[in-house]
């Protein structure tokens, strides 16, 4: 199964941009790019995912290197609600989900 | 819509027991994928159900075994609890075709003593 890495954790500043990365280097032609993210006491929730070209939904956007070998997903203007863990994740059609250990972003007020 | 939902909430077994969770998913969902996660983990993956068959399994003992209800219910059964198997249960629906979203229940949080 494909690998992402990403930073343990990441701070930010209520109602400023984040941007968390993601590398995933041996991602395949046929891999789309998944982020969740997980509220503390939730079940996993998803944000965003794109193959190739750039991404926006009303959650967040998402970035695709040209070479598809990292991303970046941007939290516009990020609130406390946001913080949580966020998992970069490489999915097949009907596939499994590989977790990996995520990214903690903590958000001061 | 109820979204996808997990029971019981919490659960205390001891070593030896045998365990079953129940999942019901999101409403015209086909597929449910059943996760562990331990306490500062990502979820790892058990397996996954469609059309009443096991489709996929991740790197679980055969103690772990499911069960999928024409009605696209579910419901994970382990057997000979281990203390290691103390986790949170996470069951997730989703639409076969497609690169479509997995939509997470709550979670059954289970603890082995």
């Amino acid at each position: 199964d494909a690998k992402t890495t990403q930073p343990n954790s990441m701070e930010s500043n209520e109602e400023e941009p984040v941007h968390l990365p993601c590398n995933h280097s041996t991602i395949s032609g046929t891999d789309y790019i998944h982020w969740y993210r997980q509220l503390p006491s939730q079940g996993p929730e998803y944000v965003i995912h794109g193959l190739t070209s750039n991404v926006n939904n009303r959650m967040a956007s998402l970035a695709i290197a040209e070479d598809r070998k990292s991303s970046t997903l941007i939290l516009h203007r990020a609130t406390l609600r946001d913080a949580a863990v966020y998992y970069c994740i490489l999915y097949n059609q009907g596939g499994k989900l590989i977790f990996g250990q995520g990214t903690e972003l903590s958000v001061k007020p | 819509d109820a979204g996808v939902t997990q029971s019981p909430t919490h659960l205390i077994k001891t070593r030896g027991q045998q365990v079953t969770l129940r999942c019901s998913p999101k409403s015209g969902h086909d597929t449910v994928s059943w996760y562990q996660q331990a306490l500062g983990q990502g979820p790892q993956f058990i397996f996954q159900y469609y059309e009443e068959e096991e489709r996929q399994r991740g790197n679980f003992p055969d103690r772990f075994s499911g069960h999928q209800f024409p009605n696209y219910s579910s419901e994970l059964n382990v057997n000979a609890l281990l203390l290691g198997d103390s986790a949170l249960y996470l069951c997730a629906s989703s639409l076969t075709s497609g690169y479509n979203e997995q939509f997470f229940g709550p979670g059954t949080r289970l603890t082995v003593l």
